[in-house]
């Protein structure tokens, strides 16, 4: 099953802050960030795990609730280049394996 | 350093043609993914393999085969193509080995695929 993401879309002037959120019914190992930009692939934001311990490469910083089953994503001080969609993606242990699931997406689009 | 290689890059075939749709990664990942991205509905799942020999079903396996050849190439064939399967397919790669292994996934720049 999906996890859910809110919004769906955001407009933000460049500056402005967003958070968006990654929901799932079922109980979370981790939970994956990535960015889309228009035409492009898929690029890796990070990964946040139970205990509060996150695995990344950009400036950018997420919550990860096990309790509520729940992440947030916060774009802060947004630049131009933050424009695209966001995907959340929850870990699934198939009990040999580990596949991700990924929400529809946030798409986000920085102005000037 | 190319990281994940898909080809083709764009291909239109007729319904009921069939395909193979190429990805070779060449960072010693253990685990690949195809996934298939459609309009409103994300990265879905189509089908994985943990391992060199080993490949299990995602989401969305129905009208498709893959086939992990080797560590490095893992590919996805459309046996029978329907207007249903047009769409972007993407590959991924990553460190993950067997069990629950967080590992970021990286991803091939995917094929546009439309069937008429």
């Amino acid at each position: 099953q999906q996890p859910v993401q809110s919004p769906q879309a955001v407009i933000l002037r460049e500056g402005e802050d967003a958070v968006i959120n990654c929901s799932s019914s079922k109980a979370l190992y981790s939970v994956h960030w990535y960015r889309q930009k228009h035409g492009e692939a898929p690029v890796f934001l990070m990964i946040l795990l139970k205990g509060g311990e996150q695995k990344g490469h950009e400036k950018i910083s997420a919550s990860f609730n096990e309790k509520k089953q729940q992440s947030s994503l916060y774009l802060t001080a947004s630049q131009l280049s933050y424009s695209g969609t966001y995907f959340c993606g929850t870990l699934v242990y198939t009990g040999t394996a580990s596949k991700l699931t990924f929400g529809t997406g946030t798409r986000l689009q920085v102005t000037l | 350093n190319a990281g994940v290689t898909q080809t083709p890059k764009f291909q239109v075939l007729k319904t009921g043609q069939s395909m193979t749709l190429q990805c070779a990664q060449d960072m010693n990942h253990n685990s690949m993914y195809w996934y298939r991205q459609d309009p409103g509905m994300g990265l879905r799942l189509i089908y994985y393999s943990a391992s060199e020999g080993t490949t299990d079903k995602g989401e969305v396996p129905n009208g498709y085969n893959v086939s992990r050849l080797n560590k490095r190439e893992f590919s996805l064939r459309l046996e029978s193509a329907a207007p249903s399967q047009t769409s972007v397919y993407f590959c991924a790669s990553s460190e993950a080995r067997a069990g629950v292994d967080n590992q970021p996934q990286h991803f091939g720049d995917g094929t546009r695929l439309s069937i008429l």
